[in-house]
């Protein structure tokens, strides 16, 4: 069974732009999570889709924004870039239910100039 | 705030050895939780999950799980090099009905001497 699969693998941006990462869960797997992972803050949750519908949201500003399609794929859309937001943006998939672990993809190294 | 907190470390401990991570959390209704290994520049690989108080073998893996004391451990027994790496703790605060919403720890970097 494919894993998860984030492309692209990598990004350079500059500030002020914006930039949408794609996440292609598990085959069979419904729930999708992003996270940003920093030197600094850790692993961060961003926010969780469930049949194309945000089920939870973590604390980060409104410039972060995702999306689920019917086929369960999801992206992430970062606006207006800051420096701050150079990071390890990492999905995980998940089946139905959070008694299930959820399995990570490889993950986007977003590096802003 | 509901937070996991895990002793950074670094946790060294010669091959062969048992080696134990443990980690807290602050939200007593927490329903699931994860012991994750990354390796530096990868991303993280899950190890072991556990939902109820105990011990949960898997190989030379065993995590243990005190609801009550809000703690939960990770042992490794016949450490080998090849655990050197970052450990997260992840802990999910809802069950079923509630989604996602996993919190981690910073991690414990462990490395097992040859």
């Amino acid at each position: 069974k494919a894993g998860v699969t984030q492309t692209p693998r990598y990004l350079i941006k500059t500030r002020g732009q914006q930039v949408t990462l794609s996440c292609s869960p598990i085959s069979g797997h419904r729930s999708v999570s992003w996270y940003q992972q920093t030197p600094g803050q850790g692993l961060q949750f961003l926010f969780e889709y469930f049949s194309e519908t945000q089920r939870n949201k973590g604390n980060f500003p409104g410039r972060f924004s995702g999306r689920q399609f019917s086929n369960s794929r999801s992206e992430m859309n970062v606006s207006t870039l800051e420096l701050g937001d150079s990071a390890l943006y990492l999905c995980a998939s998940s089946p139905e239910t959070p008694e299930e672990p959820q399995h990570f993809g490889d993950g986007t190294r977003l590096s802003i100039l | 705030q509901k937070e996991v907190e895990q002793n950074s470390g670094p946790l060294s401990v010669p091959e062969g050895a048992i080696a134990s991570l443990n980690c807290t959390y602050s939200d007593r209704g927490s329903q699931s939780f994860f012991w994750y290994r990354q390796y530096s520049g990868k991303s993280p690989e899950l190890i072991m999950s556990i939902y109820s108080n105990g011990d949960k073998e898997d190989g030379r893996f065993t995590a243990q799980l005190n609801k009550a004391s809000q703690y939960v451990s990770l042992l490794i027994r016949d450490s080998q090099p090849s655990d050197s790496a970052t450990y997260l703790c992840a802990v999910n605060p809802w069950g079923h009905t509630g989604g996602f919403k996993t919190i981690f720890g910073a991690g414990t970097r462990l490395f097992v001497k040859a």
